[in-house]
């Protein structure tokens, strides 16, 4: 079974402040790992994805998020937020190919000027 | 390339009323899944369709909801009846048979009243 948690509805930083959001995943097969931000009204967006191949993956608009097995980790970082950053971000899981996404449920990131 | 296409957006029934929407996934892709996104969470699988088939319906409250795949390309997604904790937005997104990364439509936002 797969499941994700992220740590934090809520997160507020600074425009310029470095952007860190939290993940932890459970899996009993090797994972694949997601991270999705959604607008408002807006449907998901692929900002990267963990394939097994590096643990550090870089996304789009300066995302990046590092897999570390130990801490059965995921997080999404990037070092310098933007007012357009502000979103919904949701990490996500599966468990092979073909197989269902587990979302977990959501960190709303601001961006204060 | 076109996107994942979802329609309507918005929708506003009373319970016990009937609601169905539509989506058209990306040229080729023979992977469809309906999620369910309350509000505050994160999305929750509906079903997963391969083609014309239920790959995984385990998550659709099955008296009152319906799917349907007919021919393998678009789906539609019914609600008879629906009930006030059925507000939601439906997400359908798409994938490449092998392929781990879904791509997703933006959305139906359901209001129950």
């Amino acid at each position: 079974a797969q499941s994700v948690t992220q740590l934090g509805s809520h997160v507020s930083v600074s425009e310029g402040a470095l952007v860190l959001l939290r993940c932890n995943y459970s899996s009993s097969v090797p994972p694949y790992l997601f991270w999705y931000v959604q607008y408002p009204n807006q449907g998901l967006q692929l900002l990267l994805k963990y394939t097994s191949a590096a643990t550090l993956v870089k996304g789009i608009n300066g995302f990046e998020a590092e897999f570390k097995k130990s801490e059965t980790s995921f997080h999404l970082t990037k070092p310098s937020a933007h007012m357009s950053d502000a979103a919904e971000y949701f990490c996500a899981v599966s468990g092979n190919t073909g197989n269902q996404f587990y979302f977990g449920t959501g960190t709303s990131l601001t961006v204060i000027p | 390339e076109a996107g994942v296409a979802q329609s309507p957006r918005y929708k506003i029934i009373e319970k016990r009323q009937s609601v169905a929407f539509w989506c058209n996934p990306i040229s080729g892709h023979a992977t469809l899944y309906w999620y369910q996104q309350i509000l505050g969470q994160g999305p929750k699988l509906l079903i997963q369709f391969q083609n014309n088939g239920v790959v995984d319906d385990s998550q659709l409250p099955k008296d009152r909801f319906s799917a349907e795949r007919l021919k393998g390309v678009d789906s539609t997604l019914k609600i008879q009846p629906a009930k006030l904790e059925d507000s939601a937005v439906y997400l359908c997104a798409s994938s490449l048979v092998g392929s781990i990364e879904a791509f997703f439509g933006q959305g139906t936002r359901l209001t129950v009243v």
